[in-house]
């Protein structure tokens, strides 16, 4: 299983763009990367996923370099509602994908 | 449109009691999930679903059952409960296995003295 590392918390102001780096050296050809957003109370919220190069949806943008050994997360213009734990997961099947602790992002004014 | 819907939303048990927790999903996916989240932590897989008729372990299958009643449900049940399940309990469905986009229920809050 390829492990993933990230940051254990971040903080920022609003109108700021975080960007939330996680690092998965011994990710597969096969391994997709996968984001997800929890807020408190809450269960988990697909954000974003992607294989190689950039993504880009309406909520962020997915970076992922040629080696793809590590992939960045970016929340452009983060608001207070974007306090929440961000993971990042990276597999082929769900029946083997584990979560991380994530990264608790801290938005304040 | 309901999604992912879960009871109860929260439970108190006594160590060596049972319960069930019932998801059900609407969206017609074919795959289903149940997770454990503990404070702090990540959520960690208990059992999984990959279609109708099929389960299989995830990282924590000890201490539970599964059973896949039909397409839209997927229940959890704890035969005797130990302090140790205490946790809030996710279900989650997709349109299957390799597909990335997993909805989550609200959670059942489980306390178990």
């Amino acid at each position: 299983l390829a492990k993933t590392t990230q940051p254990i918390s971040m903080d920022s102001y609003e109108g700021q763009e975080v960007n939330i780096t996680c690092s998965h050296n011994n990710i597969a050809t096969n391994d997709y990367i996968t984001w997800y957003q929890q807020f408190p109370s809450q269960g988990p919220r697909f954000i974003i996923q992607g294989y190689k190069t950039k993504v880009t949806n309406e909520v962020a943008s997915l970076f992922i370099p040629a080696d793809r050994k590590s992939s960045t997360l970016s929340l452009p213009r983060v608001s207070l509602s974007d306090t929440a734990v961000y993971y990042c997961l990276v597999g082929d099947s769900w029946g083997k994908l584990q979560f991380g602790a994530g990264t608790q992002v801290v938005v304040t004014p | 449109n309901a999604g992912v819907t879960q009871t109860p939303k929260f439970q108190v048990l006594k160590t060596g009691q049972s319960m069930t927790l019932q998801c059900a999903q609407d969206m017609n996916h074919n795959s289903m999930y149940w997770y454990r989240q503990d404070p702090g932590m990540g959520l960690r897989l208990i059992y999984y679903s990959a279609s109708e008729g099929t389960t299989d372990k995830g990282e924590v299958p000890n201490g539970y059952n599964v059973s896949r009643l039909n397409k839209r449900e997927f229940s959890l049940r704890l035969e005797s409960a130990a302090p140790s399940q205490t946790s809030v309990y996710f279900c989650a469905s997709s349109q299957g296995v390799t597909a990335y986009e997993q909805y989550f229920g609200p959670g059942t809050r489980l306390t178990v003295t």
